[in-house]
């Protein structure tokens, strides 16, 4: 079955230090990717998205993604967190030439604690 | 609207009784998806509008499930019969054009209906 895996399911990070969260996708073809992010008691936010182009995109709030097509991935990085981070962060993917290509596809998604 | 509305925000239901939920997108958006969302995990697609043709339903997870769009607007969700298995958030999402494969097209989400079965 197609599939986004995140293999974070917790993570816990002090306030400045350096993020990266994985994420896996299962699909040979041609994909159109995202990250979501959930601030508590919010709805679903676009953080960022890849279509085609430079591998490595930016989104909002200082966060950036790169997408590596030789290893299925899409992980998101942040430099340097804040307390504000601290939210669920989904990454998702279309698959372009499925049958389901009118679907956006979600992991189960990674909490995101920051201690102040 | 300026965003997507979804109402009731909570609702309790009885095991075996119907309930409905409704999704107001934002104006002009052709295209509506809702989703259900488990506790701790991610949104599993359920239905997608284009308009008000239904073109996908293969994530309803049973026939108790129901979908419709009629004017090509507002969209209401029913579950008849609910289970304990139904209880999560539903969530719907509009896009302004047909299908998700431009780049200039993205989900816009709402705060989503929490459905609780006793």
């Amino acid at each position: 079955a197609q599939s986004v895996s995140q293999h974070n399911h917790h993570v816990i990070l002090s306030e400045a230090a350096s993020l990266e969260l994985g994420c896996n996708y299962s699909y040979g073809g041609t994909v159109n990717l995202f990250w979501y992010v959930q601030y508590p008691g919010q709805h679903l936010q676009l953080l960022l998205k890849y279509f085609s182009g430079d591998p490595l995109v930016k989104g909002i709030k200082g966060f950036e993604a790169e997408f590596i097509k030789s290893k299925f991935s899409f992980n998101l990085r942040k430099p340097s967190v804040q307390w504000s981070d601290t939210a669920e962060y989904f990454c998702a993917v279309i698959l372009i030439g499925y049958s389901s290509a009118s679907k956006i596809i979600f992991g189960s998604g990674t909490r995101l604690s920051i201690r102040p | 609207g300026a965003g997507v509305s979804q109402s009731p925000r909570y609702k309790v239901a009885k095991r075996g009784q119907d309930v409905a939920l409704r999704c107001d997108p934002i104006s002009g958006h052709v295209s509506l998806f809702w989703y259900q969302q488990a506790l701790g995990q991610g949104p599993e697609f359920l239905t997608y509008f284009q308009n008000e043709a239904q073109l996908d339903k293969s994530g309803l997870p049973s026939d108790r499930f129901f979908a419709e769009r009629p004017e090509g607007s507002v969209s209401t969700l029913k579950i008849q019969r609910t289970q304990q298995e139904d209880s999560a958030v539903y969530l719907c999402a509009s896009s302004l054009a047909a299908g998700l494969d431009s780049g200039a097209n993205v989900l816009t989400f709402g705060a989503g209906s929490r459905l609780t079965v006793l």
